[in-house]
């Protein structure tokens, strides 16, 4: 199946300094990438849906300034976490879809985001 | 509002036994389903969809998924558990909003522990 990769797979931060995390479609090329946030012991939340060539549409709650999603490419989507905090620790899991594949989504193996 | 609920926080079962895990859903149109699995520190891993077609459905490890229409439900199941399915197992429905394209809803997740 298409393979979904995520660079960093863990980082460690102060509070207060910017984390950028990686998404690359390595197999074929994604339309749509979708970043999801997900809490220990809780399901995934969705945080935004990032198109290709244009401004990601975040979803309620989710501050677009301090989320920032660039999704400049059909195989590279980047989400910076801007001035972290400890609350924003959490597991960063991104997806893509495939051109013509719509109804399947294929997934990253996730960054570990510790902000201390 | 469209949304995926699984019933049970955890599920146990012996090695060797049939499992089920409960998924059920609340959508308008035609449903979209799927399940994945994550394991500890991992990203999600397709097991099976619903599109159309017939009801029971197969997928990767053995599992299968019946969908139900009457009763909005989509339980994942094997008829012989492996200590190896212990992991995280998650029922999403594919929807469709107004401004937002298209994108997963993901249910709580039930954790399925096969005891040797």
């Amino acid at each position: 199946g298409a393979v979904v990769s995520q660079h960093p797979s863990r980082v460690i931060c102060k509070s207060g300094t910017s984390v950028k995390i990686e998404c690359r479609s390595l197999d074929f090329q994604a339309t749509t990438m979708f970043w999801y946030r997900q809490f220990p012991k809780q399901s995934l939340m969705l945080m935004a849906t990032s198109n290709e060539g244009s401004k990601a549409t975040y979803e309620q709650g989710v501050e677009k300034d301090k989320f920032l999603i660039n999704h400049a490419s059909l195989t590279l989507s980047t989400l910076t976490v801007t001035s972290a905090h400890p609350e924003d620790s959490s597991f960063y899991i991104c997806s893509a879809s495939a051109i013509g594949q719509r109804n399947e989504q294929f997934f990253g193996p996730g960054t570990r985001l510790t902000v201390l | 509002a469209q949304s995926v609920a699984q019933p049970e926080d955890q599920v146990n079962v012996a090695e060797g036994n049939p499992l089920t895990v409960k998924c059920t859903y609340s959508v308008s149109g035609n449903p979209y389903l799927f399940w994945y699995v994550q394991y500890p520190n991992r990203g999600l891993q397709f097991l099976l969809k619903y599109i159309t077609g017939d009801n029971l459905v197969k997928g990767s490890y053995g599992f299968e998924a019946e969908f139900n229409k009457s009763q909005t439900s989509f339980h994942l199941k094997k008829p012989s558990a492996l200590v190896s399915d212990s992991a995280l197992y998650f029922c999403a429905v594919r929807v469709t909003r107004d401004n937002y394209g298209q994108n997963f809803v993901f249910g709580p997740g039930t954790r399925l522990s096969v005891l040797p």
